[in-house]
């Protein structure tokens, strides 16, 4: 199972939105509405942010969303402050009994 | 407080083996599966097994199919994961992390643990 394609890397000045991209296949994002968004501090674990393609878990800032056309999903961070500057991977579930992870985006706060 | 708190990385040569262990608590260890997920020095995250609540069903990724063993003691609110034939490119943070729901899996990961290291080295 390959990874789901993720930017590298996104920037953004403060205040203003970015999103991330995440492109996967028929056999995971395109089929499933079982994409998640986890955020990852330097040496720390990741973060849950979005569930099933646009759920916020309680707790979760509203200035992140979530959504899915086709084979990729999105993730779309509103407002961007300081400490959204961090790592983030996309997750779907795959057909073949597995969870696929995207490559990673560092969101830099210019 | 739900809380998984992860044990057992360390230095290893290649060919060895070590075993993993994930010590649950806030939250009824038996109703909800289970996953590892390891992370290479700079690297992305990358999926590695699951467990269900019950211990019966489990599954891998391809690179360490029959070389890791996912396995849990719900009387002891613990999971495992034994690595066995471990080389270079097993090197990694190891997390521990829970399902968001309980019985289903593959919806998403609510829970995460510290991580353990795990460096193979000769």
């Amino acid at each position: 199972q390959s990874a789901l394609t993720q930017p590298a890397s996104v920037s953004g000045s403060p205040g203003q939105s970015i999103t991330i991209s995440c492109t996967g296949t028929s056999s995971d994002v395109g089929n499933y509405n079982l994409v998640s968004w986890y955020q990852q501090h330097p040496g720390k674990a990741p973060k849950l942010i979005i569930r099933e393609g646009s759920e916020r878990p309680s707790g979760v800032s509203h200035r992140f969303s979530g959504s899915k056309s086709g084979h990729t999903a999105s993730l779309t961070i509103s407002g961007l402050q300081a400490e959204d500057e961090a790592d983030y991977f996309c997750c779907s579930y795959a057909v073949t009994n597995t969870y696929v992870f995207g490559t990673g985006t560092k969101v830099t706060v210019l | 407080e739900v809380e998984l708190l992860e044990s057992g990385g360390g230095l290893v040569q290649p060919g060895g083996s070590l075993r993993l262990s994930c010590a649950a608590s806030g939250f009824t260890f038996s109703n909800f599966a289970m996953n590892w997920v390891r992370q290479a020095p700079g690297k992305g995250l990358e999926w590695v097994s699951t467990i269900s609540d019950s211990g019966d069903s489990t599954y891998y990724a391809d690179s360490v199919k029959g070389r890791f063993t996912i396995s849990r003691d719900n009387s002891k609110n613990t999971l495992y994961l034994q690595l066995n034939d471990l080389r270079a490119e097993d090197t990694a943070v190891f997390f521990c992390a829970k399902e968001i729901y309980s019985v289903v899996y593959y919806y998403a990961m609510d829970v995460w643990g510290q991580g353990t290291t795990v460096t193979v080295s000769s």
